[in-house]
């Protein structure tokens, strides 16, 4: 049974760091390339990040470009979602996502159940 | 690529046909295009992918269509359980991009 848990969430304050994990299980976790993906309160889904399975090539989307990073350690079967630069605008309920395939190119076959960042002073 | 959907409510009574509306901003060469399910306090599930493939466990009221820029779910009978936000996403180009979503109510 595949499962993927998020960690590491919680209320921070503006502009300090926060990494988040994500457990995953049940499946050949180095095949696959991981999402990140976020969703702010009442709002709707919006892609974060990817890592490829070879854990070299990683994007990003443009609004967290050069102050997120995502890494993945496939020895633990984690990904993380290293998060710097934090404001207002970041807080949301953060998923981690199983690809569909190595790529960045991929629909999602399952999500964690999410873990909140709550960015405030 | 944007992704526009509608309605943005859909409010129907069980048994009836819902049919939700995902508007691509370019057109699709293939169809890279998914729909998730998200009930209320829960992650998105995957419903469809590749436009009309049904993921594993979804019952058959559930059905995509649709290629080029013009993409639909349809649900032939809604059930109770049906209630939910429903997003359509494509991945074919990055990066990935969701629609807005709609949501499906009960009357």
């Amino acid at each position: 049974q595949v499962q993927l848990e998020e960690s590491g969430g919680g209320v921070v304050q503006p502009g300090r760091p926060l990494r988040l994990s994500c457990a995953a299980s049940g499946f050949s976790f180095s095949s696959h390339g991981m999402h990140w993906v976020r969703q702010a309160p009442g709002k709707g889904l919006e892609w974060l990040a990817v890592i490829w399975h070879d854990g070299i090539n990683k994007y990003y989307a443009d609004s967290v470009k050069g102050r997120f990073t995502i890494s993945r350690d496939d020895s633990k079967n984690t990904l993380y979602l290293q998060m710097n630069g934090l404001t207002a605008d970041d807080t949301a309920v953060y998923y981690c996502a199983r690809g569909s395939s190595p790529y960045t190119s991929a629909y999602y076959y399952n999500w964690g159940p999410g873990t909140l960042v709550t960015v405030s002073s | 690529i944007v992704l526009t959907q509608s309605p943005g409510t859909l409010s129907l009574s069980p048994g009836e046909r819902a049919t939700l509306s995902c508007r691509a901003s370019q057109s699709f060469s293939s169809n890279y295009l998914a729909w998730y399910q998200q009930k209320p306090g829960q992650a998105p599930t995957l419903l469809i992918y590749g436009a009309s493939s049904r993921a594993i466990g979804i019952p058959d009221r559930f059905s995509g269509s649709g290629s080029g820029t013009d993409f639909s779910l349809t649900i032939s009978g809604l059930e109770p359980e049906d209630i939910a936000v429903y997003f359509c996403q494509q991945y074919l180009r990055s990066p990935p991009t969701f629609g807005g979503g709609t949501k499906v109510e009960i009357k």
